[in-house]
């Protein structure tokens, strides 16, 4: 079955640095998203990206934030001046179609610790 | 704006137990709901989902009916088992964005089956 799957699994950075996190969609899906979960916290929704460019944002999605599909399979979010808070567990997913009804489907996360 | 209100854990059952778990939710569209389940360690896992009024999704033993009346999606399972600890969370999209919308996501009920 196929699956959305991210790269690092963890990723440890300085405060200050950049970081680029990775996501594989599901090939023939058209919408992808990028979440957080801070620890113990909820899922909240960061960003939708749809047709190259970005859909919706919420607004944790500062200029500090952006997301790209450098090729046809890869869809990245970068942290440009990562601070303390930015540490959480980051999801990718993404979703077949635009109905209401369509799934998004998950990848396992990737554990971003910033100290 | 879209809202999701989950009861908040843990919530400790025996092994065999009845179980439910209420979600209740605030949508200015017509949404589709979801429950999506995370394992120890792991990403969001897609457990059931309905679509429209009345419907009920399943899946694993576990059922969710759309309540639209009372604005509500419980989760139920007649019989849990130790595989089911996990964290629980509900989740709606509403559709509005033309599926560019993020999903809006419940707290998390962390279920705890004890042998």
């Amino acid at each position: 079955e196929p699956e959305v799957t991210q790269t690092p699994s963890h990723q440890v950075t300085q405060m200050g640095q950049e970081v680029i996190l990775r996501c594989v969609p599901i090939s023939n899906h058209l919408y992808f998203y990028w979440y957080r979960q801070i620890l113990g916290q909820k899922v909240e929704f960061l960003v939708s990206f749809y047709n190259n460019e970005i859909s919706e944002k919420s607004e944790i999605f500062d200029d500090q934030f952006s997301v790209e599909r450098p090729d046809g399979s890869n869809f990245t979010l970068k942290i440009r001046s990562t601070k303390l808070e930015d540490s959480a567990m980051y999801f990718c997913a993404s979703r077949a179609s635009g109905t209401r009804t369509d799934t998004q489907y998950f990848g396992p996360g990737t554990r971003l610790t910033v100290l | 704006g879209d809202s999701v209100t989950q009861m908040e854990g843990p919530v400790t059952l025996s092994e065999e137990a009845c179980l439910t778990i209420n979600c209740t939710y605030t949508a200015t569209g017509y949404p589709s709901l979801f429950w999506y389940v995370q394992y120890p360690g792991e990403g969001l896992q897609l457990l059931l989902k309905a679509t429209k009024a009345d419907d009920k999704g399943s899946n694993k033993g576990f059922e969710a009916t759309y309540r639209k009346e009372t604005t509500s999606f419980h989760l139920e399972k007649g019989s849990v088992q130790v595989s089911d600890s996990a964290v629980y969370f509900c989740a709606l999209s509403d559709g509005s964005g033309g599926g560019a919308d993020g999903l809006t996501f419940g707290k998390g009920t962390h279920l705890i089956i004890q042998p």
